[in-house]
Order: C-alpha cells, then sequence, then structure tokens
C-alpha cells in the first residue's frame, strides 16, 4: 500500500499572499487530521476531517481552513500568510478516527517572507 | 500550560542501554499516542495506548490511567533508536489531540 502523501514538500510565499497544501491519505483511510510543527511551539493540532465532514478542530484562527473530497483527499487552506506561519505541515491518516493509530505523511515545509 | 509534560527533554546513552522516556498528562484522555520522528520530520506511530501495556520489538510502552502516567522503553538501544519521541494524548471528549514537547534521544556506539 503507498503510503501518505503531501504535496508540495516545500513552498515559499510572501506575507499576504495565500497556500493550499495538499494530502493523499493510504487508500481506505478516511480520516485526514493536519498538525503545524514550529521550533516554538512544537506539534498542534489544526484540524480532522472525515468522509467530508470537519470533526475538530484545534484552536486556530480562521485563516486556516480545510476541506475533504469524497475520495478522502484533503487540502489546508492558510490565507493571508503571516511570517510566524512558517512551519511544518503534517497531515496523517487513519482508517476510522484520529482515536485510531495515524499513518504521517513527510510534511510540507513552509517558508513565509 | 501544558496539558502534556514529557521527560527528559534530552537524553544520550551508550549502545545497549535500557531507556526510559516518561509522559504525564492532566487532563482525561481517550488514547495516548507515542510518535517517533527522525531528523529531516517524518513521523511515525509507535503506539497507541488506553490502558496497560504494549510491546513492539525492543520498545515497550506502559501507561497508568489513574495516575496520569506513560513510559515508553527502549531496551538494547541502538544507534538507530536515535531520533524525537513524542507523546500525544486525545481528549475524551474527543475533539482536541495535544502533544509533548519531545525527548531528544542519542545514542552513542
Amino acid at each position: 500500500k503507498a503510503g501518505v502523501t503531501q504535496t508540495p514538500r516545500y513552498l515559499i510565499k510572501t506575507r499576504g499572499q495565500q497556500v493550499t497544501l495538499s494530502c493523499s491519505p493510504i487508500s481506505g483511510h478516511r480520516s485526514v487530521s493536519w498538525y503545524q510543527q514550529t521550533p516554538g511551539q512544537g506539534l498542534q493540532f489544526l484540524f480532522e476531517y472525515f468522509s467530508e465532514t470537519q470533526r475538530n478542530k484545534g484552536n486556530f484562527p480562521g485563516r486556516f481552513s480545510g476541506r475533504q473530497f469524497s475520495n478522502s483527499r484533503s487540502e489546508m487552506n492558510v490565507s493571508t500568510l503571516e511570517l510566524g506561519d512558517s512551519a511544518l505541515y503534517l497531515c496523517a491518516s487513519s482508517f476510522q478516527a484520529f482515536s485510531y493509530e495515524q499513518y504521517f505523511g513527510p510534511g510540507t515545509r513552509l517558508t513565509v517572507t | 500550560k501544558n496539558e502534556v509534560e514529557q521527560s527528559p527533554q534530552n537524553l544520550t546513552a551508550q549502545e545497549g542501554e535500557f531507556i526510559t522516556i516518561n509522559c504525564s498528562y492532566s487532563v482525561g484522555i481517550s488514547a495516548l499516542h507515542w510518535l517517533q520522528q527522525h531528523p529531516g520530520g517524518g513521523i511515525v506511530s509507535l503506539f497507541m495506548l488506553s490502558s496497560g501495556k504494549k510491546k513492539h520489538g525492543r520498545l515497550i510502552a506502559t501507561i497508568n490511567i489513574q495516575e496520569k502516567h506513560s513510559s515508553l522503553h527502549i531496551t538494547a538501544s541502538h544507534p538507530r533508536d536515535s531520533a524525537v519521541y513524542i507523546c500525544a494524548v486525545q481528549l475524551n471528549t474527543g475533539n482536541q489531540f495535544y502533544f509533548g514537547t519531545g525527548t531528544s534521544l542519542t545514542v552513542i556506539p
């Protein structure tokens, strides 16, 4: 089985721009979760999608949004980028929910200048 | 306020040593995860626990729900075990996931 894939792997954007990141889960997995990792804050939970519905959400501003498609692929969008949004963005998929074992993608490294 | 505390933050061991990493949490949880992150960012889920003990190869994870504490043990440590180990908990309300700050392990040959 192919693992979780994320595109792009690296991205450089300018303050004020918006960005869309993509995540393709393991075949058969219906839950996709997104996380942000920074040196200062560590790993933080962004949100989780299951069957095209956002089920859970972390404490991030509304500039961070996401969606899931019928094939379980997910995208997350960050609007009006700030310097502090520079981070490694990880997605993980699991069979049913994020209380099940999660399989992580390699991440997208976003740099905001 | 950190809902999840890990200790130690950094750990250096000689190859072959027995290693213990601790995780304490202050919230009600439905599950606790141990994750391994290698340089370059890739994360692997090692264990998911809601009670008791699990073993996989040289790795053992235990959890004490009453004491809100979990430990990850590595027996016969090897340089390839060098990584950051992260404890994460899912609230029993189901809607949040909190992470510890990680333990950076270096195993010296």
